[in-house]
C-alpha cells in the first residue's frame, strides 16, 4: 500500500532547540502539504508545494519555521528555535492536482511535538 | 479569499439518530473541489468524498450522503442511523487554484 511516511511519530524538545520534521510522499503525487493541528485551530495549512516549488506559505511563522522540498521524495518542516506555542501534532500530506484542484489528500501519521 | 465554515463545534446524538453536520464554503475560483474527511479517536485522517464544483448531484454511500447546494454555497454531510463507530471528528475542505483548506471540524459523538 503506498502511504505518505512522516518522521518522527513523537518528539519531545526543550524551548529554543530545532526541530525538523520529515515527510516522504506517495511517489507520483505532485504537490504536498504541511498541516498543525491544534485543539483550537483545526486543521492550519503551513505549506504547501506542488512539483516541489512552494506556491503558499502564508500560513507559516516565517520568522521560525521554514518548509523545503529538496527532492521528489522528501518534504522537510524545520522550527528554529522552538517555542511552547509550537507544541502540536504536525501532518503532512501528498495528492495530485488536476486544472481544477488538488484531489484526495493521503496524510501521514502525523509527528506530535511537545515543546517544554 | 477562501474559506470553510463548519458552525458546529460538537453534536451529540444517539445510537440510531440521524445527524447532519453542516459545511459553507466561501472561493472565488470557477472549479473547485469540495471534501470530507473523518478523523477517529485514533488520529489518522481518512478520505471520505470528493465533490467537483460542477457536479451537484447529491450522492449517498451506505448511511452516508452528501448534499452540495452551490446557491448556498454549502456541503452538507448526512449519516443515517448513526453508529457509535461513527464518532470521530469530522472536517469539510476545499480545494482550488492555490489553497487547500480545512474547516474546524465538528465532533461528533454517538451515544450507545
Amino acid at each position: 500500500d503506498a502511504r505518505v511516511t512522516q518522521t518522527p511519530r513523537h518528539k519531545v524538545t526543550e524551548m529554543g532547540q530545532e526541530v525538523t520534521m520529515r515527510c516522504q510522499p506517495i511517489l507520483g503525487h505532485n504537490t504536498v502539504f504541511w498541516y498543525r493541528q491544534t485543539m483550537m485551530q483545526g486543521l492550519e495549512l503551513l505549506a504547501y508545494f506542488r512539483n516541489r516549488a512552494p506556491l503558499d506559505d502564508s500560513g507559516m511563522p516565517k520568522d521560525r519555521f521554514s518548509a523545503e522540498m529538496p527532492d521528489a521524495t522528501l518534504a522537510t518542516l524545520k522550527i528554529q528555535p522552538s517555542e511552547p506555542r509550537d507544541s502540536a501534532v504536525y501532518f503532512c500530506a501528498s495528492g495530485f492536482h488536476s486544472g481544477e484542484g488538488t484531489g484526495e489528500l493521503f496524510f501521514g501519521e502525523g509527528s506530535r511535538l511537545t515543546v517544554l | 479569499a477562501q474559506k470553510v465554515t463548519q458552525a458546529q463545534t460538537e453534536i451529540s446524538v444517539v445510537e440510531k439518530e440521524d445527524v447532519t453536520l453542516d459545511c459553507v464554503y466561501e472561493t472565488r475560483d470557477t472549479t473547485y473541489y469540495l471534501f470530507w474527511y473523518k478523523q477517529p479517536p485514533s488520529g489518522e485522517l481518512v478520505f471520505l468524498i470528493r465533490r467537483n464544483s460542477f457536479d451537484e448531484q447529491n450522492e449517498i454511500s451506505g448511511r452516508y450522503s452528501w448534499n452540495f447546494q452551490k446557491s448556498t454555497s454549502s456541503f452538507n454531510f448526512t449519516i443515517t442511523a448513526s453508529q457509535v463507530v461513527d464518532s470521530a471528528v469530522y472536517f469539510c475542505a476545499l480545494s482550488g487554484t492555490y489553497k487547500y483548506i480545512f474547516g474546524t471540524g465538528t465532533r461528533l459523538k454517538v451515544l450507545a
